[in-house]
């Protein structure tokens, strides 16, 4: 079957760093999707990934080893804000979107 | 704001009432999808509709109802819901069905639903 696992939730401290994995079995693929989800709002875009690599966004970067079945969410400079679900997609042979849990983040003052 | 809205935004509902999930997509985008998001588990995908046609059915119970009248609104029609359907609902677009590249999905903010 496919699956993606990430960590359920995680705590930060305002100003820090943090990085949130996600790991992939899927049928094929073809990109990775991080998004931000904060309660009770939609899911917004965050990053894409289809080559190996780092992609880099102001605070946010992304990493992505297709070998390894591996990715993660970098935050820097983490603020208040930022406290929110961060949830991993892959897109797999079909274009199919298969979604991990999401993990939440805590930012501690 | 995404481009995408969704009304209402909760929703209480008794197993024997009738209801009706709004989405509207203000973005031109070709396909739309309803999302079942419960909590601690990861996005299920009901529906997906691409150009007014469905052509996803993941194996979603008839209590569930799509309606895509055109490519910009899309309707999910709810009848005799079990308490376990309560979920935060959401509706998603993106300009194209099975595209590749950055063709992201964009989300609307959802329908908490509640059946008693």
């Amino acid at each position: 079957g496919q699956n993606i696992d990430q960590p359920t939730e995680m705590t930060a401290t305002e100003g820090a760093i943090v990085q949130i994995n996600c790991t992939y079995q899927t049928s094929g693929f073809n990109g990775l999707f991080w998004y931000q989800q904060h309660a009770g709002e939609a899911p917004t875009f965050l990053s894409y990934n289809v080559l190996d690599g780092l992609e880099e966004k102001g605070r946010f970067s992304s990493f992505l080893s297709r070998s390894k079945g591996y990715s993660y969410l970098l935050l820097k400079e983490l603020q208040m804000k930022d406290s929110a679900s961060y949830l991993c997609a892959v897109r797999d042979s079909n274009y199919q979107l298969i979604w991990g849990a999401g993990t939440k983040l805590i930012i501690k003052p | 704001e995404t481009g995408v809205t969704q009304t209402p935004r909760h929703l209480v509902m008794g197993m024997t009432n009738k209801k009706s999930l709004k989405c509207e997509q203000h973005l031109g985008h070709n396909a739309m999808y309803w999302y079942k998001q419960s909590a601690k588990k990861p996005l299920e995908l009901m529906f997906v509709y691409s150009l007014e046609e469905r052509v996803e059915n993941n194996s979603v119970p008839s209590r569930f109802s799509p309606e895509c009248p055109n490519s910009s609104h899309l309707f999910l029609h709810l009848h005799t819901l079990q308490p376990e359907d309560s979920a935060l609902y959401l509706c998603a677009s993106s300009q194209e069905l099975l595209a590749g590249g950055q063709d992201e999905q964009f989300f609307g903010p959802g329908t908490r639903l509640t059946v008693l």
